[in-house]
């Protein structure tokens, strides 16, 4: 079986500082990963997504995730925030098996100018 | 501009009143996503439609009914629909192999009155 936890439902950061958004997820297989932003009002966009190559990936917007089989993570992480980072983040994982995705619960993210 | 359309984009509807929701994807995708997503929630996985077949049912009530017509359209037909049900409706669609991640539209922000 598969799940996915977001620590931190909400994190808060300053204009300029790190954003560091954590996800871990356990799959019985080794997983596909991904980063999914939500703006108010709109859909949820991928950002980037961990497919078995390198385990540093780099995605839209100037965010990066790692995947770490070790800790079974998939932080996302960004160096230097910008107020248009203000949105609702999901980490989703597939097995890749009947075209199923679980979605973590989300973290908000605030970045205070 | 997303390449997943949804219309509308709003609607409004009484409990009695039959109405449907609308998906169109053009990027080739053969499976085709229904989500329920309350605010500051994760989507909820309703229905999957591979190859135009539905796949998964996650137990949704009938008074939501999905169809497929074709390899692009995707729609929800809703009939006496409860207040609870109130939610953004999400359409996904992705390639049968899931790595690619998922493209969702912008959803239909529905209101029971």
């Amino acid at each position: 079986a598969q799940s996915v936890t977001q620590l931190g439902s909400h994190v808060s950061v300053s204009e300029g500082a790190l954003v560091l958004l954590r996800c871990n997820y356990s799959s019985s297989v080794p997983p596909y990963l991904f980063w999914y932003v939500q703006y108010p009002n709109q859909g949820l966009q991928l950002l980037l997504k961990y497919t078995s190559a390198a385990t540093l990936v780099k995605g839209i917007n100037g965010f990066e995730a790692e995947f770490k089989k070790s800790e079974t993570s998939f932080h996302l992480t960004k160096p230097s925030a910008h107020m248009s980072d203000a949105a609702e983040y999901f980490c989703a994982v597939s097995e890749g098996l009947g075209n199923q995705f679980y979605f973590g619960t989300g973290t908000s993210l605030t970045v205070i100018p | 501009d997303t390449e997943v359309t949804q219309t509308p984009k709003h609607l409004v509807m009484g409990m009695t009143n039959k109405k449907s929701l609308k998906c169109e994807q053009h990027m080739g995708h053969r499976a085709m996503y229904w989500y329920k997503q309350k605010a500051k929630k994760p989507p909820e996985l309703m229905f999957v439609y591979s190859y135009e077949k539905l796949s998964i049912n996650e137990s949704v009530p009938s008074r939501f009914s999905p169809e497929c017509p074709n390899s692009s359209l995707l729609n929800l037909h809703l009939h006496a629909l409860q207040p609870e049900d109130s939610a953004l409706y999400l359409c996904a669609s992705s390639q049968e192999v899931p790595a690619s991640g998922q493209h969702f539209g912008d959803g239909t922000r529905l209101s029971i009155l």
